[in-house]
């Protein structure tokens, strides 16, 4: 049972134009979201978090939303630029209890491509 | 060097060679993890070690074996594997193994068994 879901395998965009990447999650003991990017040969890197009482996480030209009652986020980029042509993958983590959280559980992955 | 080093990059074994893997951490973080990424899935956790104790074992099958001599290096010692185990085995560390701290991860060992 896969919880955290992306269901474009890939996005293409153009130069200056906003990238949405959607990401869908199940397991609403979730309580924090994490957006990674990764090259080619390399490993993934972190980009932008939310937790669930925030709707909404800006950071330069990636914002991050959040709806929880449709178990939702996105990540917007804008203006994309081909730099930003990665594989970007969602991750979540479950509150266990107190200070204890459980482990990231990772989507798998959209492929972003941007032309110039 | 600085970040998470594995190695080796790349691995082409028979199901009956034993090969390791090697990761290292040079961040001062206490917490290592085995991830396997195959094509079109999501990252899959295997191992987590913190303080040098393994604190998970994802059900992997035990020619999959896992040594954490101190918190900054990290192995994957594989023996008689089948052709589904190629993947992208990534390592990562964090400053602890709570969950709520952010992952950095190594550029991953791309594993090939004939």
């Amino acid at each position: 049972d896969q919880q955290v879901k992306q269901n474009s395998p890939s996005l293409s965009v153009q130069e200056g134009r906003i990238s949405i990447l959607n990401c869908d999650y199940t397991n609403s003991m979730f309580d924090y979201f994490l957006w990674y990017k990764k090259y080619p040969a390399e490993g993934p890197t972190f980009l932008i978090s939310i937790s669930s009482i925030k709707d909404k996480n800006e950071d330069g030209r990636f914002t991050v939303f959040l709806n929880k009652s449709a178990k939702h986020l996105s990540l917007h980029i804008v203006p994309s630029q081909p730099g930003d042509s990665a594989v970007y993958f969602c991750a979540a983590r479950a509150n266990a209890g107190g200070t204890s959280y459980g482990k990231l559980t990772f989507g798998q992955g959209t492929i972003l491509t941007v032309h110039p | 060097e600085t970040g998470v080093t594995q190695t080796p990059r790349h691995l082409v074994m028979g199901m009956t060679n034993k090969k390791s893997l090697k990761c290292e951490q040079h961040l001062g973080h206490n917490a290592m993890y085995w991830y396997k990424q195959s094509a079109k899935k999501p990252l899959e956790l295997m191992f987590v070690y913190n303080f040098k104790e393994q604190t998970e074992n994802n059900s992997v099958p035990s020619r999959f074996s896992p040594e954490c001599p101190n918190s900054s290096h990290l192995f994957l010692h594989l023996h008689t594997l089948q052709p589904e185990d190629s993947a992208l085995y990534l390592c990562a560390s964090s400053r602890g193994d709570s969950g709520a701290n952010v992952l950095t991860f190594g550029a991953g060992s791309r594993l090939t068994v004939l």
